[in-house]
């Protein structure tokens, strides 16, 4: 079956540090990937997307690069800000009928100090 | 634009209860899903809709009916409510269900159960 797994937090960062949360698949087929991201008290919202082997996807400083290889969509930023801190959510998406889908990993709570 | 609007946001029931959370989209979106969300879990996919009068099962179903009599709307039905039912419930639509596409979140619904 389908399948997220991302790393378990809570992950604290001063603010200006670097990112990695690390987020594997298991599909079968050519799955879409995503991260979604969730603010304290709100909804989740896209934050990047990727559809195929390859494709990097980014947005605020955020990037995910889709490995096929590796089956991973690891998250990086560069210098993270004290308002990144959220809930982060890796997920894949198969395509179409019954399968198309979100499903979620289990979430990374991220907290960045100033 | 109001986009995914859910009521209410906070419900507290005895169990045994029943209740209906209420989901509308005005984004004339074909597909619609409820997720529950609890610590530790991510989100798991409840039931969702491909179009108006079209319904199927997700992950977790047991416990909860849904119907899709117009695209707008996509009410979540509590028959008779459980402890294990405590949970954050978030509705999602997207403009089709194919692969790929981005999900919108309403703000969640926080039910608890006593």
């Amino acid at each position: 079956g389908n399948s997220v797994t991302q790393m378990e937090g809570p992950v604290t960062l001063s603010e200006e540090a670097f990112l990695t949360i690390n987020c594997t698949y298991t599909a079968t087929g050519y799955p879409s990937l995503f991260w979604y991201v969730q603010y304290p008290g709100e909804g989740l919202q896209l934050l990047l997307k990727a559809t195929k082997a390859d494709d990097k996807g980014s947005n605020k400083g955020f990037e995910a690069t889709y490995r096929k290889e590796t089956t991973s969509f690891h998250l990086e930023k560069g210098s993270v800000q004290v308002s990144d801190s959220a809930v982060y959510f890796c997920a894949l998406m198969n395509y179409g009928g019954s399968q198309g889908n979100l499903i979620f990993g289990k979430g990374t709570k991220l907290s960045v100090k100033p | 634009n109001a986009g995914v609007t859910q009521t209410p946001k906070f419900q507290v029931l005895k169990t045994g209860q029943s209740m209906t959370l209420q989901c509308a989209q005005d984004m004339n979106h074909e597909y619609m899903s409820w997720y529950r969300q609890d610590p530790g879990m991510g989100l798991r996919l409840i039931h969702y809709s491909v179009g108006a009068g079209i319904t199927d099962q997700g992950e977790v179903p047991n416990g909860y009916n849904v119907s899709r009599s117009t695209t707008e709307d996509f009410p979540l039905r509590l028959l008779s409510a459980a402890p294990s039912q405590t949970s954050v419930y978030f509705c999602a639509s997207s403009y089709s269900s194919s692969g790929g596409r981005e999900l919108f979140f309403g703000e969640g619904s926080r039910l608890t159960v006593l």
